[in-house]
């Protein structure tokens, strides 16, 4: 059974950092893509990042990119994201997400964890 | 980017009533690479359908999907119980993007 468990979440000071690690089981880790979903209180899904199986590959929206990056070790299975510079507007539940392989054609979401909570807030 | 507009915000309906939800895309999502999603309060999103039609395991067969280019639609037969939640959909296609989603709620 697959099995994505997020952590580090918490309140943050605009203008502050915070990682999110994801511990993931169930599968073969490498193999496959995850990214980051986030979802701001009452709103939609919002997608931040995604990383490709082996971390060769990164990729960001215009909303996070320089401020956030998503890493993953595969000796641990665990994916990151360090966020830096954080907004307001960055206060949101973090999903990560697995996605069904690691190539173009399988990036939705096939598993999800059950989210942290990230608030910015002073 | 591709921008996903799903109507209607809400939808209000009866169990056993036929559901239908839209989701249009500001340019063609190619290869159809689009999935849907359901999302209960409190819970993290499900997969339901992915490559614009093909249900995720353990799906029920209610729930079927369509489209191509820029106009999909997802379609709940017979609506049950656990049913009523919000729908997202999302494209892969060209980077990544959700809609806004539509609200399914008991009439």
């Amino acid at each position: 059974e697959v099995q994505l468990l997020e952590s580090g979440g918490g309140l943050v000071q605009p203008g502050g950092s915070l990682r999110l690690s994801c511990a993931a089981s169930g599968f073969t880790f490498s193999s496959d893509a995850m990214s980051w979903v986030r979802q701001a209180p009452g709103k939609g899904l919002e997608w931040v990042s995604l990383i490709t199986g082996r971390g060769e590959d990164t990729y960001y929206p215009d909303s996070v990119k320089g401020r956030f990056t998503i890493s993953r070790d595969n000796s641990k299975n665990t994916l990151y994201l360090q966020m830096n510079s954080l907004r307001a507007e960055d206060t949101a539940i973090y999903y990560c997400g697995k996605h069904d392989g690691s190539h173009y054609g399988s990036e939705y979401f096939q598993n999800w964890g059950q989210g942290s909570l990230v608030i910015v807030s002073s | 980017e591709i921008v996903l507009t799903q109507s209607p915000g809400t939808l209000s309906l009866s169990p056993g009533e036929r559901a239908t939800l839209s989701c249009r895309a500001s340019q063609s999502v190619s290869n159809s690479y689009l999935a849907w999603y359901q999302q209960k309060p409190g819970q993290a999103p499900r997969l339901l359908i992915y490559a614009a039609s093909s249900r995720a395991t353990g799906i029920p067969d209610r729930f079927s999907a369509s489209g191509s280019g820029t106009d999909f639609t997802l379609t709940i037969s017979r609506l049950q119980p656990e049913d009523f939640a919000v729908y997202y959909c999302q494209q892969y296609g060209s980077s990544l993007s959700f809609g806004g989603g539509t609200k399914v709620e008991i009439k």
